[in-house]
């Protein structure tokens, strides 16, 4: 079936470091994949941060990046400078384009920023 | 304002017994679903609606049932409650069926004791 792994947290970073999450997947049952990033706040619901529907293609919001990558099957977070407002549980998450949006989401990673 | 309200949002109950987890939408979404997120593992999928219309069923056991009495509604009872079930319930609503930019809400966290 269809999974995604993504970097086992928690992840501690100093403010206005840099940042990688890891994500890479397996889309068995998905011709043509959407790839996203969801962001949980404490206390809050599961947030869009951004998607990429086509190969080769790359997202961006409030600072973060990824590119999806299919020859690796990949689609990495990253972000040049974090802020402590950034920690947060990161999510990466596959989706087919068709008439079923079910998504298959990785574990979550915790992100903790240190100031 | 949460444009998605789950109720409760801590939840303990006793093994065997029953329970209904709110959810309830205002943005005007056709699609509603349930995830599930039991610890260390990822979220899963459980149910998708599409005007009030059962789509998608990933649950196994028949314990889980959603209930929809009202377009903005998905309500999710579970049965004979398990120590297993333990875990955080995520409502999400999507413009419609097709398409998969969710709007969660901030979840129901279920202890099974």
């Amino acid at each position: 079936g269809d999974s995604v792994t993504q970097t086992e947290g928690p992840v501690t970073v100093s403010e206005s470091e840099s940042l990688i999450i890891n994500c890479t997947y397996s889309a068995t049952s998905i011709a043509y994949p959407n790839l996203f990033w969801y962001v949980r706040y404490p206390g809050e619901g599961l947030q869009l941060l951004l998607k990429v529907i086509t190969a080769g293609q790359k997202g961006s919001s409030r600072g973060f990046e990824a590119t999806y990558n299919k020859e690796t099957t990949s689609f990495h977070l990253q972000k040049a400078s974090v802020q402590e407002s950034d920690s947060a549980v990161y999510y990466c998450a596959l989706g087919d384009q068709g008439s079923n949006a079910k998504l298959t989401f990785g574990k979550g990673t915790k992100l903790s920023v240190k100031s | 304002d949460p444009k998605i309200i789950q109720k409760p949002k801590y939840l303990v109950a006793v093994t065997g017994s029953e329970k209904i987890l709110i959810c309830e939408q205002y943005l005007g979404h056709n699609a509603m679903y349930w995830y599930r997120q039991s610890a260390k593992k990822p979220l899963e999928f459980m149910f998708s609606y599409s005007y009030q219309k059962l789509m998608d069923n990933q649950t196994a056991s028949s314990r889980f049932q959603p209930q929809s009495s009202k377009k903005n509604h998905l309500d999710l009872q579970i049965t004979a409650l398990k120590p297993d079930d333990s875990a955080t319930y995520f409502c999400a609503s999507s413009r419609h069926i097709a398409n998969s930019d969710y709007t969660f809400g901030s979840g129901t966290r279920l202890l099974v004791i």
